[in-house]
């Protein structure tokens, strides 16, 4: 069985400061996304990660894959109110899409 | 531009009632699928399809049918609602690998 594992699962922190999410999988793939959702909504895809070492940068986040340690990274830089969401990453085995049990991150003032 | 769209947005039902869930996409996405939602649990892949008049279930298919008569509808019918399938699901499309989701349904069944 796939597992797709996400730490932390909670994620408090205050404006300004620096932290990175962790994405652990467990089956061999080439393909990670990373996406947001905030209460009561949808969710928006922020980054596709398609290759061993690829790395994707859009404003204060990036996220990175390692598919030899089956690992992906997101990396908040300077943390601002607005980025106060539930984050999941996801491993594409060909057809179907592993989602992570997601990060729910709150930035305090 | 309208994309993926689910409905309805809100549903209860009781036990052993059916319905359907609709979803509908006009990006021309060969690629739909149906997810659940469940609190600590992440999403989780129920049905997809890869086009029309091809189905295959996902992770946690039992309970629900799909069906894909055309490239833009998925439907999610649930057969016989239990208090188990109480979530919130999401239909998505997808290019590339990159999902695309609707707005999501939420469904109590009591």
């Amino acid at each position: 069985e796939l597992k797709v594992e996400q730490n932390p699962l909670f994620l408090s922190m205050q404006e300004g400061k620096n932290y990175t999410i962790y994405c652990n999988y467990s089956t061999t793939s080439d393909r990670l996304y990373w996406y947001r959702q905030d209460p009561g909504k949808s969710l928006e895809s922020l980054f596709v990660l398609l290759s061993n070492g690829a790395v994707k940068q859009e404003g204060r986040l990036m996220a990175s894959l390692d598919t030899k340690a089956r690992l992906s990274t997101l990396h908040i830089t300077a943390a601002v109110h607005d980025l106060s969401a539930t984050y999941f990453c996801a491993v594409d085995t060909g057809n179907q899409f592993y989602f992570g049990t997601g990060t729910s991150l709150t930035v305090i003032p | 531009n309208a994309g993926v769209t689910q409905t309805p947005k809100f549903q209860v039902l009781k036990t052993g009632q059916s319905m359907t869930l609709q979803c509908a996409q006009d990006m021309n996405h060969e690629y739909m699928s149906w997810y659940r939602q469940d609190p600590g649990m992440g999403l989780r892949l129920i049905h997809y399809s890869v086009g029309a008049g091809i189905t295959d279930q996902g992770e946690v298919p039992n309970g629900y049918n799909v069906s894909r008569s055309t490239t833009e509808d998925f439907p999610l019918r649930l057969l016989s609602a239990a208090p188990s399938q109480t979530s919130v699901y999401f239909c998505a499309s997808s290019v590339d690998g990159e999902l695309f989701f609707g707005e999501g349904s939420r469904l109590t069944v009591l």
